[in-house]
C-alpha cells in the first residue's frame, strides 16, 4: 500500500524544471507532499484533495489524477533551496490523517 | 509558537538497554504520530494517537516497542530491550483538529537520532 515515487533521484541546474510522480495501487482520497532537507525534519508542502481542492506552496504546483491514482509535483525554475528529498503521502484508509509515505525522491539543484 | 519538541536529540545506547523517547506536541493539536526513518525503509508510521487514544499501532515493529500518551501534551516511545537494528531517526509529528480547516498537515519535530551499539 506504500505509494511508489519516481524518479528516485534527480540532479538539476538552477532554473531547470523537474517533475516528481507518485502513484498508488488503491483509491486515493488525498495526496500530501512533504520536503525534507538533509539532517532536518520533513516539512509540509501541500495537500491535494479529491475533487480538485488544494492547499499549496507559492512556487511549487501539483496535480492529482484520481482515476489514475496518481499525483505529480512540478518544480519550475528550480532554486538551490529546492534541494532535498520529496515525499508523497497517502492517507491510510478512513481519512484519519495517518499517512503512508513513499520512499522519497532526492532532488539536488546545482549552481 | 514552539513547534513539536522531542528529547533527547541524540541517544547512544548498548544492545539490551531500555530507551525512552519523548515528545511534546504543539498546543491545541489533537493528533500525534510517531515515525521511524532509515535509509533502507524510509519514513515509516509506527503509531498514531487521536485525542490521546491509540488509533493505529499496526506499524509498531514488535512487542519491544510501546507508546503512551498520558495527556494531550506528552507522549513517549519506549524500546525495551533495544537492538542494533532499532538504530534510526525517530520523528514525532502532530496535527490540529480537522475542523480548524488545516487540511490535516503534520508538523514534525526535529527527531531523535538513536544509535544502538
Amino acid at each position: 500500500q506504500q505509494p511508489v515515487q519516481s524518479p528516485q533521484a534527480v540532479i538539476l541546474r538552477e532554473g531547470e524544471d523537474a517533475v516528481i510522480n507518485c502513484s498508488s495501487s488503491k483509491a486515493l482520497y488525498s495526496v500530501h507532499w512533504y520536503r525534507q532537507k538533509h539532517g532536518e525534519a520533513p516539512v509540509f508542502l501541500m495537500i491535494l484533495l479529491k475533487g480538485g481542492e488544494q492547499k499549496g506552496h507559492e512556487k511549487i504546483s501539483a496535480s492529482f489524477n484520481e482515476k489514475k491514482q496518481q499525483s505529480s509535483l512540478y518544480l519550475t525554475a528550480s532554486q538551490l533551496s529546492y534541494s532535498g528529498t520529496y515525499f508523497c503521502g497517502t492517507e491510510k484508509g478512513g481519512s484519519q490523517g495517518n499517512l503512508i509515505f513513499g520512499k522519497g525522491t532526492k532532488l539536488s539543484v546545482k549552481p | 509558537d514552539a513547534g513539536v519538541i522531542q528529547s533527547p536529540r541524540h541517544e547512544v545506547t548498548e544492545m539490551g538497554q531500555e530507551v525512552t523517547l519523548r515528545c511534546k506536541p504543539i498546543s491545541g493539536h489533537n493528533s500525534l504520530f510517531w515515525y521511524r526513518q532509515t535509509m533502507m525503509r524510509g519514513l515509516e508510521l509506527l503509531i498514531y494517537f487521536n485525542n490521546n487514544v491509540p488509533i493505529d499501532d499496526s506499524g509498531m515493529p514488535e512487542d519491544r516497542f510501546s507508546a503512551k500518551m498520558p495527556n494531550a501534551s506528552f507522549s513517549t516511545l519506549k524500546i525495551q530491550p533495544s537492538e542494533p537494528r532499532d538504530s534510526a531517526v525517530y520523528f514525532c509529528a502532530s496535527s490540529p483538529p480537522r475542523h480548524t480547516n488545516s487540511y490535516n498537515e503534520q508538523f514534525f519535530g526535529p527527531g531523535t537520532r538513536l544509535t544502538v551499539l
